[in-house]
């Protein structure tokens, strides 16, 4: 079945250490995007590629990157990680048309 | 940006009754998706519906864009209904989605 892959699917990370989020596709779509959702509110956009093309939110915090090297896969660099990053990271798809968007199982990140 | 307003915040319901979720958004939109957050954190598509009506089993919904609302119906609920569900929008051209506060159900035995 074609699905949008996450991992690991929990993640910890200590104070400062850098961290990589990994996400996959099989849904063969141009549009990857990455939210974040904190602990009983609704997930919040933080950027989006289209093709090769990145699309930053502009109050996404420079603390986070991303890179797509194929449209297979896209990651999610968190440089410094603080406590207040510790949240679900939610990897979407969506096709040339930007219409129906597919989530994957997220990646859950603590922070010690 | 866009306001989208989902209500009610939480709902208790007993299992097999019905109910209606709604979703308020303040300006047109290109896109609208229901989404059920289980447990573990997934988010499972429902529907994409930025206007209309679709079922899909003991779920339907049904989107009037003209006036900025949609509405999710749950019939028979079953336990396996509970969780959060999200109302979600978009308005630009690249279906960057905007999501409401979501509705906390739980389905009691």
């Amino acid at each position: 079945d074609a699905m949008v892959i996450q991992n690991p699917r929990y993640q910890v990370t200590q104070f400062g250490k850098p961290v990589t989020l990994s996400c996959s596709q099989t849904l063969n779509h141009n549009v990857m995007y990455w939210y974040q959702q904190k602990s009983s509110q609704a997930p919040k956009l933080l950027f989006h590629y289209y093709d090769k093309d990145f699309n930053n939110e502009a109050d996404t915090p420079d603390n986070f990157q991303s890179r797509r090297p194929n449209t297979s896969f896209c990651f999610l660099d968190i440089r410094s990680p603080g406590l207040g990053d510790a949240a679900m990271y939610l990897c979407a798809t969506s096709g040339r048309w930007l219409n129906e968007q597919y989530f994957g199982p997220g990646t859950r990140l603590t922070v010690t | 940006g866009i306001q989208v307003e989902q209500s009610p915040p939480d709902l208790i319901l007993q299992e097999g009754a019905n109910s209606t979720l709604r979703c308020n958004f303040s300006d047109s939109v290109n896109n609208l998706q229901w989404f059920h957050q289980n447990p573990w954190g997934q988010l499972i598509n429902l529907f994409y519906i930025p206007s209309g009506t679709k079922q899909n089993g003991r779920l339907s919904a049904t989107t009037v864009a003209t006036e900025r609302y949609s509405l999710l119906y749950i019939s028979s609920s079953q336990t396996t209904d509970s969780g959060v569900y999200f109302c979600a929008v978009a308005t630009d051209s690249w279906g960057k989605l905007q999501f409401g506060a979501g509705t906390q159900v739980v389905v009691t035995p």
